[in-house]
């Protein structure tokens, strides 16, 4: 069975500092997807990586996949307040087409 | 196109009663899946239709829950005799099979609460 990790859970970070959300999951897999989700909201899609050594950046948010140590990182570049959210990381496994995702971190920015 | 739509946003209902809600995917979008996302968990994966033929369903997709695509476009999914623990949030989500960015849209949610 698919197991995705995700670490810290919840991360309260300053304004203007950088800092990483790692997600590690357990078997072969070469499409990983970043979420963001508000609370209350649904997902919104951040990043979907698709081959090994993949970098995407948007805005402060960079991702990137390193499928041979089963790794995606979502770095984040001098905070902002608007980035507080919970950020979900999640992997296909085909032949599936299900997607599985980790618990979630949950990121507070603060002044 | 607005995205995936689902209905209703919220639902309350009395335990052992039964509730259907309704998603919508994007329109050119084959394939569509539902999960269920507890406070605090990441969405959890429950069934998932290709057009109109439902292709997998999770074991957490007990003898209470059915989902239907009859024409290949909305799905239903109902919950027979609700439990308090079916209390969560039910996501629907669509993609396009032979799409090359290979996303996945969520909607909005329908939130259940059992009392």
């Amino acid at each position: 069975e698919l197991k995705v990790e995700q670490n810290p859970l919840f991360l309260s970070m300053q304004e203007g500092k950088n800092y990483t959300i790692y997600c590690n999951y357990s078997t072969t897999s070469d499409r990983l997807y970043w979420y963001r989700q508000d609370p209350g909201k649904s997902l919104e899609s951040l990043f979907v990586l698709l081959s090994n050594g993949a970098v995407k950046q948007e805005g402060r948010l960079m991702a990137s996949l390193d499928t041979k140590a089963r790794l995606s990182t979502l770095h984040i570049t001098a905070a902002v307040h608007d980035l507080s959210a919970t950020y979900f990381c999640a992997v296909l496994s085909p032949p599936r087409y299900a997607l599985n995702f980790g618990k979630g971190t949950s990121l507070l920015v603060t002044p | 196109d607005t995205g995936v739509s689902q209905n209703p946003r919220h639902k309350i209902t009395k335990r052992g009663q039964n509730v259907t809600f309704r998603c919508d995917p994007i329109s050119e979008h084959n394939r569509l899946y539902w999960y269920r996302q507890t406070l605090g968990q990441g969405p959890e994966f429950l069934t998932y239709f290709q057009n109109e033929a439902q292709l997998e369903k999770s074991r957490l997709l007990s003898d209470r829950f059915s989902a239907e695509r009859p024409k290949g476009s909305f799905s239903t999914l109902e919950i027979q005799r609700t439990e308090q623990g079916d209390s969560a949030m039910y996501l629907c989500a669509s993609s396009l099979a032979s799409s090359s960015n290979y996303g996945y849209t969520f909607g909005s949610g329908t939130r259940l609460t059992v009392v």
